[in-house]
């Protein structure tokens, strides 16, 4: 399986700044993936990330509250734009395993609170 | 769309008993069907999944879940538990043409000594 790392780990933020938050892969996959996980809820797939092309996101989600870059194989970047306290949640995100079978394996989460 | 459901919101357990998670989904064929722990702190780890074949699916940490497709259910079990297997169990399931996940609520165990 790929070893997903994320950074930063944890943040607090000030309300209408900005974060960015990193995902690096150790190997070269097609599809990357970001999720948010609100307090106490479920993951819910925010956008769908693939090398030299826009985003996909999902409904609810609009590019200019989170931009998402991928410039290679192995990194891919979430941006959460002017946040606010409900965009206090844990941002994961995956990638797919490359095999027959779709398997996505996910990094450790960022923890973000904003004040 | 497909859709999971996980009908137990928390679960507790004395180690050392059995454990078993309930998932039903809904979704008109076949579905790739996943079950992911999260420990306090860490992102999700894959346990076990099932696309196709025999209907008991033997994962990671002494796990296994059965698919029934009259019952459109995944069911996780575990024989015996550790009190290390206290975290979040996550159901998810994906169409079979495509990568999106959609996940159940979750089920947090706890285990007692």
């Amino acid at each position: 399986s790929a070893v997903i790392s994320q950074k930063p780990s944890r943040d607090i933020c000030q309300r209408g700044t900005s974060l960015t938050i990193q995902c690096q892969v150790d190997s070269q996959v097609t599809m990357m993936f970001w999720y948010r996980q609100q307090p106490g809820q479920s993951l819910t797939l925010i956008a769908t990330a693939n090398q030299g092309s826009e985003a996909t996101y999902e409904s609810g989600f609009v590019i200019d509250k989170f931009p998402i870059s991928r410039p290679n194989l192995t990194f891919s970047t979430l941006t959460v734009s002017n946040m606010s306290p409900e965009d206090s949640s844990i941002y994961l995100c995956s990638v797919e395993s490359g095999s027959s079978y779709n398997e996505q394996f996910f990094g450790p989460g960022t923890r973000l609170t904003v004040l | 769309a497909q859709s999971v459901t996980q009908p137990d919101i928390h679960i507790t357990v004395s180690e050392g008993a059995s454990l078993e998670l309930r998932c039903n989904y809904s979704y008109g064929a076949t579905p790739y069907l996943f079950w992911y722990v999260q420990s306090p702190g860490q992102g999700l780890q894959l346990l076990l999944k099932y696309f196709s074949g025999d209907t008991l699916v033997q994962g990671i940490k002494g796990f296994e879940a059965e698919f029934k497709r009259s019952q459109s259910s995944f069911n996780l079990r575990k024989p015996s538990v550790h009190w290390s297997d206290a975290a979040e169990y996550f159901c998810a399931v994906q169409r079979s043409n495509d990568y999106k996940l959609s996940f159940g609520a979750g089920t947090t165990v706890t285990v007692r000594a």
